[in-house]
């Protein structure tokens, strides 16, 4: 069984569209992640939510909205895609106070052009 | 700013010898975590060492250690009887509060027969 699952690892599509990323966990954890990882292989935190709560929103643009549905699931959304937003995308998820560590998704290679 | 430094950004290795990656990494915090994670081309990240602030005795897993000095703030990774299986991109992970993981740029290990 996967512990986090990402779908769907490729996604390609053009300039203007609006595309949706999903991830869910399966371990039980109560925090979950996105980060982006650019063309020069650095990853970056995105957004954090605990008990579907928003918790970290770092400097994103707002045409990138996360929702969770519930603790097991968050999804990432995108508006108006631009060529800059092409990158991987890792989903995470890690139970907060215990030990720290995060459990990545497979990724999702977004490509727009 | 909390921030993670690899300053090799490639690095090779001969099969069945040793190599140490390093990282140092910089925080006011007294109580953290430190990872290194491991991405080989499938893109996956894999968790390879954890360690633990408060902890003073280095972590190992198999032939993967690391040498945390906490007053210098390093925290290197040493393999050793490196095999081709580990060749990887590398990256040295800082845990701040949330679970909010802080990445270094990464070194690109390449394990030569």
């Amino acid at each position: 069984d996967t512990a986090v699952s990402q779908t769907p690892k490729y996604l390609v599509t053009q300039m203007g569209n609006d595309k949706s990323i999903k991830c869910e966990q399966n371990l039980g954890h109560d925090t979950m992640y996105w980060y982006k990882q650019d063309s020069k292989k650095f990853l970056k935190i995105m957004f954090s939510y605990n008990n579907k709560e928003l918790i970290i929103n770092e400097t994103v643009p707002n045409r990138f909205s996360p929702k969770s549905p519930d603790k097991a699931h968050l999804n990432l959304h995108i508006n108006s895609l631009e060529l800059g937003d092409s990158a991987v995308y890792f989903c995470a998820s890690s139970q907060r106070g215990q030990r720290g560590e995060a459990f990545f998704g497979q990724g999702t290679r977004l490509t727009v052009v | 700013a909390q921030t993670v430094t690899q300053s090799q950004p490639e690095m090779s290795v001969q099969e069945a010898e040793t190599v140490t990656l390093s990282c140092t990494y910089d925080t006011s915090e007294n109580n953290y975590y430190l990872f290194w994670y491991k991405q080989p081309p499938s893109r996956q990240m894999i968790l390879v060492i954890r360690q633990e602030a408060y902890k003073q005795q280095n972590a190992t897993e198999n032939r993967f250690s690391v040498n945390f000095q906490k007053a210098a703030k390093s925290f290197s990774l040493k393999i050793s009887d490196s095999q081709l299986g580990d060749t990887a991109m590398y990256f040295c992970a800082f845990m701040v509060q949330g679970g909010k993981l802080i990445f270094g740029q990464g070194t690109e290990l390449s394990v030569k027969p």
